[in-house]
């Protein structure tokens, strides 16, 4: 969807270092989120926001941190990157006032990270 | 729990049919997606169901939802090479304040 944009797609990086991966959207949704997949681990959330100032912990949240920057923009921060952490990222975004509250949740392409 | 259940694998016979089922948790929730995910892509909203709904038909695609057994299921028909892909079903929890995924189920569709 490109609406919702991901940025880097791909990116390499080493056991300890600091890393930031960011989402912006166009669809002027309110709710932002964040996931990670593994295989055959299906979409796991990390965090989630309902609005600017608005930040809460998903089901695996431990070692990332976010920033709700604007409305549009929503970071995700590896402070320490650890191996295990390599995964397939996923950025996606609703609108709570969608009209008869069917809310879908809309995603980026993904950033695939390796730590090696 | 939030755990959606859904069988991992599936193979299907290009024009044929395939079926693939979920069982999801919550009683209470509004609506239930089907999204697809083909590989280097995110997810894409497929089709959704409505809660009150038993069926719904878009097109090659049939959705059947059984409340009771919180069961659901996605037909596509005509299965083309195009179809093959991830396929995650969720639901709605928490009043519609957030989603649960299934694992997903991968078809692969054989010319």
């Amino acid at each position: 969807d490109a609406d919702v944009t991901q940025t880097p797609r791909n990116r390499i990086t080493k056991t300890g270092k600091r890393i930031m991966l960011e989402c912006s959207q166009t669809k002027g949704h309110d709710r932002m989120y964040w996931y990670r997949q593994d295989p055959g681990l299906g979409l796991r959330l990390i965090y989630y926001s309902f609005d600017v100032k608005d930040i809460n912990k998903g089901e695996i949240s431990d070692g990332y941190s976010v920033s709700r920057q604007a409305q549009a923009k929503f970071s995700l921060s590896l402070e320490s990157a650890i191996p295990n952490q390599t995964a397939l990222y996923f950025c996606a975004t609703s609108d709570s006032r969608a009209r008869g509250g069917n809310q879908p949740q809309h995603f980026g392409d993904g950033t695939r990270l390796s730590i090696l | 729990g939030e755990d959606v259940e859904q069988s991992l694998f599936l193979s299907v016979r290009e024009g044929d049919s395939s079926v693939i089922n979920c069982t999801y948790t919550d009683s209470s929730s509004t609506y239930l997606y089907w999204y697809k995910q083909e590989p280097g892509a995110g997810l894409q909203l497929l089709t959704y169901i409505f809660s009150n709904m038993d069926m719904k038909q878009d097109q090659r695609l049939t959705v059947l939802l059984n409340k009771k057994d919180k069961h659901l299921s996605l037909r596509i028909a005509d299965t083309q090479t195009g179809d093959s892909a991830i396929y995650f079903c969720a639901e709605t929890l928490y009043g519609n304040n957030r989603l649960a995924f299934g694992k997903g189920n991968q078809v692969v569709v054989i010319p």
